[in-house]
């Protein structure tokens, strides 16, 4: 257990629908990352916050959004889903807005399947 | 877009064999580079963080040099075993504001043959 948490593990939704992510950073670590691994694609950065405030956004469509919240969990919004959008999405903690010594720690991801 | 470029794609070797992967970024602004072992099934799980040109970090049989002058960094395996089979990420980060966070490369999947 790396100390992150993700949920759900699976989902499956049906086109157009609305899904939430819900990432728990490990203990002390203020700077959660959201990350999206497409088929045959490495991991895209989608954004980063750091204890509450939005730091840097990367190829996040508009369709997703995301905030962290007072106890610095973090929500991953997904609507108007496509087929497109089934991937897996990582969920990566660190202490500081640049990460630290030790890296990134990421959490076991949520699989979401669009049908 | 910046990218980070990580050769080769994929490798097979036997147990035993040392190997070396080849991860490029770059060089302007550079604040960091990171390397991952990426396990199936499992996530990503940090090996080392350069910051410096010149460093080499070391645990175990794994090792890294990262030259930001030039924009690479290598990944050294010494005497590969089965259980060293993953991909191998490296991740680059640069020294703008508005780019704090990693940038990871496709990764080099790696194969140990017992």
């Amino acid at each position: 257990d790396s100390g992150v948490t993700q949920t759900p593990k699976h989902l499956i939704t049906a086109t157009g629908q609305r899904v939430t992510l819900r990432c728990s950073p490990r203990s002390g670590d203020l700077s959660v990352y959201w990350y999206q691994q497409s088929l045959d694609q490495g991991l895209q950065f989608l954004i980063q916050y750091y204890n509450g405030e939005e730091r840097a956004k990367g190829n996040i469509l508009e369709r997703f959004s995301a905030q962290q919240f007072p106890d610095l969990h973090s929500e991953l919004n997904l609507s108007s889903l496509e087929l497109g959008d089934s991937a897996l999405y990582f969920c990566a903690s660190s202490i500081h807005d640049r990460g630290n010594n030790y890296g990134y720690t990421f959490g076991s991801g949520t699989r979401l399947t669009v049908v | 877009i910046l990218n980070v470029e990580q050769s080769p794609q994929s490798l097979h070797v036997q147990e035993g064999d040392s190997t070396n992967f080849t991860c490029s970024f770059p060089s302007s602004n550079f604040y960091a580079l990171h390397w991952y072992r990426w396990e199936t099934a499992k996530s990503p799980e940090a090996l080392f963080v350069m910051t410096l040109n010149g460093d080499e970090k070391k645990k175990g049989r794994i090792s890294a040099t990262l030259n930001t002058k030039e924009g690479y960094s290598y990944l050294y395996i010494k005497g590969s075993q089965p259980e060293d089979s993953a991909t191998y990420l490296c991740a680059f980060m640069l020294r703008d504001t508005g780019r704090r966070a990693l940038t990871f490369g496709s990764g080099t999947r790696l194969q140990v043959q017992p």
